[in-house]
């Protein structure tokens, strides 16, 4: 059982148009991260969110984590095909401690 | 920023040979390490944590003995798997934390492939 569900799991759109990616959990999580992975390499931070209701933005990426802290979401503006790859949202619950990954979502955004 | 270097980044061995992966954090110690394994077009699934100068913590399901995981100093956690077979091909990820608002960071992955 997949602790956090990620959707959808993958996704292929236009440049130009807007998607937004979910992660949700019945479990609270103290962070929740977004990764970018691209083939043969490993996840790159995009972002760490901590307190419930946080929005944060970087550049065309809006992240939100919910209230109660069990659920996020990514939302890209105008993708563009450079955002295309593996996107993963990862929990957590003490700094240092261990993450719990989501699915992933597959994202590929055709010029 | 944080970085962790990991080597190699590809790997052919027979089935029945050993295989050392390497994982370093090369501008900060890491008390913790942790290996993840990825199959192609999934997400990453953590086999252990390593701990430095103890042993290591192994999820649920994966064979100690098989996957040995040495992590002797801050900077250096190894995981060697032992006997490989080609069932074990796969992508192997490591991270660690630097100790800065959460984030973790990954080493490059190692794509291994037993023939």
């Amino acid at each position: 059982t997949q602790l956090l569900e990620q959707s959808p799991q993958f996704l292929s759109i236009q440049e130009g148009e807007n998607l937004t990616v979910y992660c949700n959990s019945s479990s609270v999580f103290s962070s929740l991260q977004w990764y970018r992975q691209e083939p043969g390499e490993g996840p790159v931070l995009l972002v760490t969110v901590v307190t419930g209701g946080e929005v944060k933005k970087l550049k065309r990426l809006t992240f939100q984590f919910g209230d109660a802290r069990k659920d996020s979401s990514l939302h890209i503006t105008a993708a563009q095909p450079g955002d295309t790859g593996l996107y993963l949202c990862a929990g957590g619950r003490r700094a240092g401690n261990m993450l719990t990954f989501g699915g992933g979502t597959r994202l590929m955004v055709k010029p | 920023g944080a970085v962790v270097s990991q080597h190699p980044s590809r790997v052919i061995c027979k089935s029945g040979t050993s295989v050392k992966i390497e994982c370093r954090s090369l501008d900060f110690q890491a008390t913790t390490m942790f290996w993840y394994r990825q199959f192609p077009k999934q997400s990453l699934m953590l086999m252990a944590t390593s701990n430095e100068g103890s042993k290591a913590t192994y999820e649920q399901g994966v064979e100690k003995d098989k996957f040995l995981i040495n992590h002797a100093s801050l900077t250096l956690s190894t995981l060697t798997v032992t006997s490989a077979h080609p069932e074990d091909s796969s992508f192997y990820i490591c991270s660690a934390n630097p100790g800065t608002d959460y984030g973790y960071t990954f080493g490059s992955g190692t794509r291994l492939t037993v023939v």
